[in-house]
């Protein structure tokens, strides 16, 4: 158990609708990481925040978006969904910018789109 | 930018025998590399890291892996496979010491099963 939690375990879902993703951190971790793990593109880095602040940004959809709230914890919402868009979503986090720091990975999202 | 090739999505060994995982990145400045791996069902677990100092570096579960500059290379090994050794395995790179870029950029991971 790395620490970071994320829910829901399991998500489906049909083309266009919304969903919000949530993850919370190891306690005291500042940065939260959101990452995509597709058969296609294998794990790509999608967003980071620290305390708060958005401090990163990778091949992260317009139709997505992020924030990390005053506890620390983060949501990933995912609009407009396609199936291309069925994936697992990891949330991962440090203790501060990284660097050379190991990034803890939670269990995930499962996300299908129908 | 940073970049990362693992060579061989699958990898089947004996138990008992050499693992043998290969990575080559790309950097256009000192890299930080990870070695993670991924159970069924489960997310990913830093097996072990290299940031600056020893090139050989030791990790959990009996894993190694050797930072070599010259080649590009952080290959992982391990001596004798066990049975709960069969996992995914990702190598992953990010933007060192003299950059303020943290993300990882994994290689496509190589699947790795232990025969008995």
């Amino acid at each position: 158990d790395s620490g970071v939690t994320q829910t829901p375990k399991h998500l489906i879902t049909a083309t266009g609708q919304r969903v919000t993703l949530r993850c919370s951190p190891r306690s005291g971790d500042l940065s939260v990481y959101w990452y995509q793990q597709s058969l296609d593109q294998g794990l790509q880095f999608l967003i980071q925040y620290y305390n708060g602040e958005e401090r990163a940004k990778g091949n992260i959809l317009e139709r997505f978006s992020a924030q990390q709230f005053p506890d620390l914890h983060s949501e990933l919402n995912l609009s407009s969904l396609e199936l291309g868009d069925s994936a697992l979503y990891f949330c991962a986090s440090s203790p501060r910018l990284a660097g050379g720091n190991e990034q803890f990975f939670g269990p995930g999202t499962r996300l299908t789109v129908l | 930018a940073q970049s990362v090739t693992q060579l061989g999505s699958h990898v089947s060994v004996s138990e008992g025998a050499l693992v043998l995982l290969r990575c080559n990145y790309s950097s256009s400045v000192p890299p930080y590399l990870f070695w993670y791996v991924q159970y069924p069902n489960q997310g990913l677990q830093l097996l072990l890291k290299y940031t600056t100092g020893a090139t050989l570096v030791k990790g959990i579960n009996g894993f190694e892996a050797e930072f070599k500059k010259s080649e590009t290379s952080f290959h992982l090994t391990k001596p004798s496979a066990h049975m709960s050794d069969a996992a995914e395995y990702f190598c992953a790179v990010s933007a060192g010491p003299r950059s303020n870029d943290y993300k990882l950029s994994f290689g496509a991971g190589t699947t790795v099963t232990v025969r008995a």
